[in-house]
């Protein structure tokens, strides 16, 4: 069974860019179809970030998009999430997960990031 | 973009069943969903996919007592024989080609 595990700073300074990784274990990144990024706050609940499929084609939400980028590396079976020029909103829990067949089937344990000079 | 809306909390008491609804918005009524559980202080996990016909597929390791229907726009997940361990929170999510929409969640409090 696939497991996910996120790493990154905990604290990131406003206007700075926050850049989390997500190891994968107990498969290969390039036998899922997507590979995300979703985070979560008491303000905004369950947000979706962004995802990458297997093939590096890219969705972003509309909202984050000009903020964000993810990217894929299969040789260290592990994806990653920048999304620059944060602010205090951007204070949340964040995880990544993995979609097989449509819905999230696997999710990271989380990371909480907190926005903060 | 779909548009996922759940109540914000339930109750029920121990041993019982409860219902949680998750409804799609107008013109996304065939939408498949899924179910998410995340208990106190813990990641989300899968619970299951659930399909407009009301075909359910569950993750690995769900029991027995956590079931899934459909009617029209609204998505179903039953929970029988109530547990505390099920106390939780409950969120829905749907997707399409570019976007991947989670409901607001409902809050489970089990008497």
């Amino acid at each position: 069974q696939v497991q996910l595990q996120e790493s990154g700073p905990g604290l990131v300074k406003p206007s700075g860019t926050l850049s989390l990784t997500c190891a994968v274990s107990g498969g290969s990144i390039s036998s899922s179809r997507w590979w995300s990024w979703v985070r979560q706050s008491p303000e905004r609940g369950l947000e979706w970030i962004g995802e990458i499929l297997q093939s590096g084609s890219t969705s972003y939400n509309p909202s984050l998009k000009s903020r964000v980028s993810i990217s894929l590396d299969k040789s260290k079976n592990q994806f990653s999430l920048k999304l620059t020029s944060v602010t205090a909103a951007d204070t949340a829990v964040y995880y990544c997960a993995r979609s097989a067949s449509g819905p999230v089937d696997s999710w990271g344990q989380g990371t909480l990031v907190t926005v903060s000079s | 973009q779909p548009v996922l809306t759940q109540s914000s909390s339930a109750s029920a008491s121990l041993g019982s069943s409860v219902k949680l609804t998750c409804t799609l918005s107008s013109g996304h009524s065939t939408y498949i969903i899924a179910w998410h559980q995340q208990q106190p202080g813990k990641a989300p996990r899968y619970l299951m996919k659930l399909e407009g016909g009301g075909t359910y597929n569950k993750g690995s390791g769900i029991p027995d007592r956590f079931l899934g229907s459909s009617s029209g726009a609204d998505r179903y997940l039953t929970i029988s024989n109530l547990q505390f361990e099920d106390e939780a929170d409950y969120y829905c999510e749907t997707w399409d080609s570019n976007t991947r929409v989670f409901g607001g969640g409902t809050k489970l409090t089990v008497l």
